[in-house]
């Protein structure tokens, strides 16, 4: 079964340091969702790509974070410098369609601890 | 703007139904998602109705809409152990002219014996 895959699934890194997450999305999904999920929290989008083309990065911290999708498939997303507060769960996600969320698929994330 | 909200915990007895409750504000949602996370798992999209439904069924899940109070339930039926997890409802929301997912806190449901 196609599925979004993601890695690593856990990183410890300390404050300062650079951190990347990498995601491979199912095979012919042309959009490409990173969100975060702080604990105790629902998943909030940081980045949306169609093909290779950012469509939304509204709420990423651009002083910080940075996200490609060189190719078009996958996608990295980076944080550099890492804080404490950037501890969370990473979700990379892809869809057929822009906004179709009934076809979309959710990777098994990335869980992310700044120490 | 844009906020969904659920209650945090629930805790039913293997066997009996469970309802998870959602409130939303965007009635222009043409969607509404019921998403699952089992621990240190990614989202699993349960099931959705679509804006113009009152109530969808499907096997033990059902989903009641009120659109006019902007509520939305699950209604698992017969709840097993394995249904433990935390349940997150989701509206869409518009951003940069494509859909983005709205979700709530999430609500933990603990099925004991």
């Amino acid at each position: 079964e196609a599925e979004v895959a993601q890695s690593p699934r856990y990183k410890i890194t300390e404050k300062s340091q650079a951190v990347a997450f990498w995601c491979d999305p199912i095979s012919g999904h042309a959009t490409l969702y990173w969100y975060r999920q702080i604990l105790g929290q629902g998943p909030e989008l940081l980045v949306q790509f169609q093909d290779e083309s950012v469509v939304d990065d509204s709420q990423l911290p651009k002083d910080r974070f940075s996200a490609e999708r060189l190719k078009g498939v996958d996608s990295t997303l980076k944080i550099q410098p890492a804080e404490l507060g950037d501890s969370a769960m990473y979700l990379c996600a892809s869809s057929s369609q822009p906004g179709q969320y009934t076809e979309a698929f959710f990777g098994q994330g990335t869980r992310l601890t700044v120490v | 703007g844009e906020d969904v909200e659920q209650s945090l915990f629930l805790s039913v007895r293997e066997g009996d139904s469970s309802v998870i409750n959602c409130t939303y504000t965007d009635s222009s949602s043409t969607y509404l998602y019921w998403y699952k996370q089992e621990p240190g798992a990614g989202l699993q999209l349960l099931t959705y109705i679509f804006s113009n439904m009152d109530m969808k069924q499907d096997q033990r899940l059902t989903v009641l809409l009120n659109k006019k109070d902007k509520h939305l339930s699950l209604r698992i039926a017969d709840t097993q152990t394995g249904d433990s997890a935390i349940y997150f409802c989701a509206q869409e929301g518009r951003s940069g002219g494509y859909n983005k997912l709205i979700f709530g806190a999430g609500t933990r449901l603990a099925v004991h014996p």
